[in-house]
């Protein structure tokens, strides 16, 4: 089936810090969305993609659809810490079902 | 802002037993979905639901579960007889239209089958 793989699995950073983290697959999705997940509740949208070669912002947020359809970054510039969290990218694979990545726990030292 | 609401946040049941999760849909979406998330681990699909009839399932969404719209606002995921691997954090998420639309989940139920 798709699959996405994410990396970096984790990520440990000081505050105001850059962060960069991407997914890669073998398979073509048409739309890419990146979630952003705080413990005990569910993901909340960050951005979403839909054509390939899109770059779109969100505050610090910026995330690109890759031009093969087959990857996708998210970059958070002068992270802070309420960014902490568990990050998802996530693919439209079928019609509606989504596919996620693996998340990448990203951890801020004030 | 519109969202996605669950009942209960928290169930825990013997195995065996039946369970309903139940989920309020943002009100004008017509596409809903059940993902669930096991501990530690990323969250996957179990189905999608469009006109009152599944449209996709997934290879976990076996017999034991069951999807319904019993009236117009609620939708719900109903366990027959729960296994302990059954265990999971239980996201509903609806968007407005197929395909590209973007899906909205829920704060989710936390499920502890023992």
């Amino acid at each position: 089936g798709q699959q996405l793989n994410q990396s970096p699995q984790s990520m440990f950073i000081q505050e105001g810090e850059d962060v960069s983290m991407n997914c890669t697959s073998s398979s073509i999705f048409n739309t890419w969305l990146w979630y952003k997940q705080d413990p005990g509740e569910g993901p909340v949208l960050l951005i979403a993609l839909y054509k390939a070669g899109e770059l779109t912002s969100n505050g610090r947020l910026t995330a690109q659809f890759g031009i093969t359809r087959k990857d996708s970054f998210l970059n958070i510039s002068a992270s802070i810490p309420s960014e902490v969290g568990i990050y998802f990218c996530a693919g439209l694979g079928g019609a509606q079902k989504l596919v996620f990545g693996q998340g990448t726990r990203l951890t801020i030292n004030p | 802002e519109p969202e996605v609401t669950q009942t209960p946040s928290h169930q825990v049941t013997q195995m065996g037993q039946e369970v309903i999760l139940r989920c309020v849909p943002i009100s004008n979406h017509l596409y809903f979905y059940w993902y669930r998330q096991i501990l530690g681990q990323k969250v996957e699909f179990l189905v999608s639901f469009y006109n009152n009839e599944i449209s996709e399932k997934s290879e976990i969404f076996d017999d034991q579960f069951s999807v319904e719209r019993p009236d117009g606002s609620n939708f719900t995921l109903k366990i027959r007889s729960t296994k302990l691997e059954d265990s999971a954090m239980y996201f509903c998420a609806s968007s407005a239209t197929s395909g590209v639309e973007t899906q909205y989940f829920g704060p989710g139920t936390r499920l502890l089958v023992l």
